[in-house]
């Protein structure tokens, strides 16, 4: 059974510093999602993750893959306000067709 | 927002009703997926539907049924609902493992 576990689940961080989320992951994969989550919102896809080393950038978040170590990454570079959401990772495994499996979510705060 | 709209948006009832969530899409993907999401477990499966008439259970199944008799439509159906079935249901859609993208969700009290 695939589990993802995501960490830290609460993060409050002043404007302008960097941090990162991290997403951990039990089984063998071939892809990863990073969605955000406005309170009271639908999920929003921010970036598609399908191979090793893969690496994608918009704005001020960097996500990553590192499938030998099974472990995303989710970088936060001078976190603005606008930040503050809940971000979540999905993990499809090899075996789950086009299933996919959820963490449970990190809270950002940006304060001012 | 992509082409997904989820009916009703708000729903009360009382313990042991029926009741029926309704995705609809106008994007003509084939996959079809409920979610629930509770604080604590983030978002997990139900059920998803992979063509008309095709579906097959998620990882929290017990008590839901669906039916897809149309592309564009996923039924989702509480039997029976219960007090632990108080949640925020979701849709997803998805061209098999592209992106799934989500629906406005339906939050549900059961009384």
């Amino acid at each position: 059974e695939l589990k993802v576990e995501q960490n830290p689940l609460f993060l409050s961080m002043q404007e302008g510093k960097n941090y990162t989320i991290y997403c951990n992951y039990s089984t063998t994969s071939d892809r990863l999602y990073w969605y955000r989550q406005d309170p009271g919102k639908s999920l929003e896809s921010l970036f598609v993750l399908l191979s090793n080393g893969a690496v994608k950038q918009e704005g001020r978040l960097m996500a990553s893959l590192d499938t030998k170590a099974r472990l995303s990454t989710l970088h936060i570079t001078a976190a603005v306000h606008d930040l503050s959401a809940t971000y979540f990772c999905a993990v499809g495994g090899e075996t789950s067709g086009s299933r996919l499996t959820f963490g449970e979510g990190t809270q950002l705060t940006v304060n001012p | 927002d992509a082409g997904i709209t989820q009916s009703p948006r708000h729903k009360v009832t009382e313990t042991g009703t029926p009741v029926t969530l309704r995705c609809h899409q106008t994007e003509n993907h084939r996959y079809m997926y409920w979610y629930r999401q509770d604080p604590g477990h983030g978002l997990r499966l139900i059920h998803y539907s992979y063509g008309v008439k095709d579906t097959d259970k998620g990882e929290v199944s017990d008590g839901y049924s669906v039916s897809r008799s149309k592309t564009e439509d996923f039924l989702l159906t509480l039997e029976s609902a219960t007090s632990s079935q108080t949640s925020v249901y979701f849709c997803a859609i998805s061209q098999g493992i592209d992106t799934q993208y989500f629906g406005p969700g339906t939050r549900l009290t059961v009384l």
